[in-house]
């Protein structure tokens, strides 16, 4: 079954370094996503890409983050300079007809 | 209006039993709602979701039981078994596919005891 899988599964990192997370989508998927979750709370939306640009982004998406789809099958999620509060799991998904799939997450922690 | 309000946090039940979550929801404009269930270190899998022109999708022992009038859904999992414990997350979005923005509940920690 396809999947969406991100890499690396676990990052530590001091704050004010920049951190890249990475994800490839499923194949045939065109709509792309990055959701967060600090740990036990919901799953909040971040950004959403579509055909090589933000189609919207949340207001924690602020300046710090940037998304990028370099090669036509990653899809990355960059924070230029990591804060304690972005310490949390960091999940991509894509979406073909309607239905998110998402990867098992990156968790960010940040010293 | 974004906000999906989701109860109880918390649920103990014992196997076979039904487990039921609720959900409820201020925004009309939502029109796909989907419940997400997550396993300790996974992320979220769409387990079963409807849409609001119809009032009751079963999968199995999975059942969406949804109220436009009253803006709230549930989800009732019968003969509830362990291995069913996990995180379970109401969502709502809106859109007719490809670019749905879902605003999730705050999850359900479900605990089914042999």
């Amino acid at each position: 079954e396809p999947e969406v899988t991100q890499t690396p599964s676990h990052q530590v990192t001091q704050m004010g370094q920049e951190v890249i997370l990475r994800c490839v989508p499923i194949s045939n998927h065109l709509y792309f996503y990055w959701y967060r979750q600090i740990l036990g709370q919901k799953v909040e939306f971040l950004v959403s890409f579509y055909n090589n640009e933000i189609s919207e982004k949340s207001e924690i998406f602020d300046d710090q983050f940037s998304v990028e789809r370099p090669d036509g099958s990653n899809f990355t999620l960059k924070i230029r300079s990591t804060k304690l509060e972005d310490s949390a799991m960091y999940f991509c998904a894509s979406n073909a007809y309607g239905e998110l799939f998402f990867g098992e997450g990156s968790r960010l922690t940040v010293l | 209006q974004q906000q999906v309000k989701q109860s109880p946090q918390s649920l103990i039940v014992q196997k076979g039993g039904i487990s039921i979550i609720n959900c409820a929801y201020e925004n009309t404009a939502f029109d796909y709602f989907p419940w997400y269930q997550q396993f300790p270190g996974k992320g979220p899998a769409l387990l079963i979701a409807i849409r609001p022109d119809v009032s009751e999708k079963k999968e199995g022992r999975f059942t969406i039981s949804f109220n436009k009038s009253a803006k709230q859904f549930s989800l009732h999992i019968m003969d509830s078994q362990p291995g069913d414990s996990a995180t379970y997350f109401c969502a709502a979005s809106m859109g007719q596919g490809g670019s749905e923005k879902l605003v999730f509940g705050k999850g359900t920690k479900l605990t089914v005891n042999p």
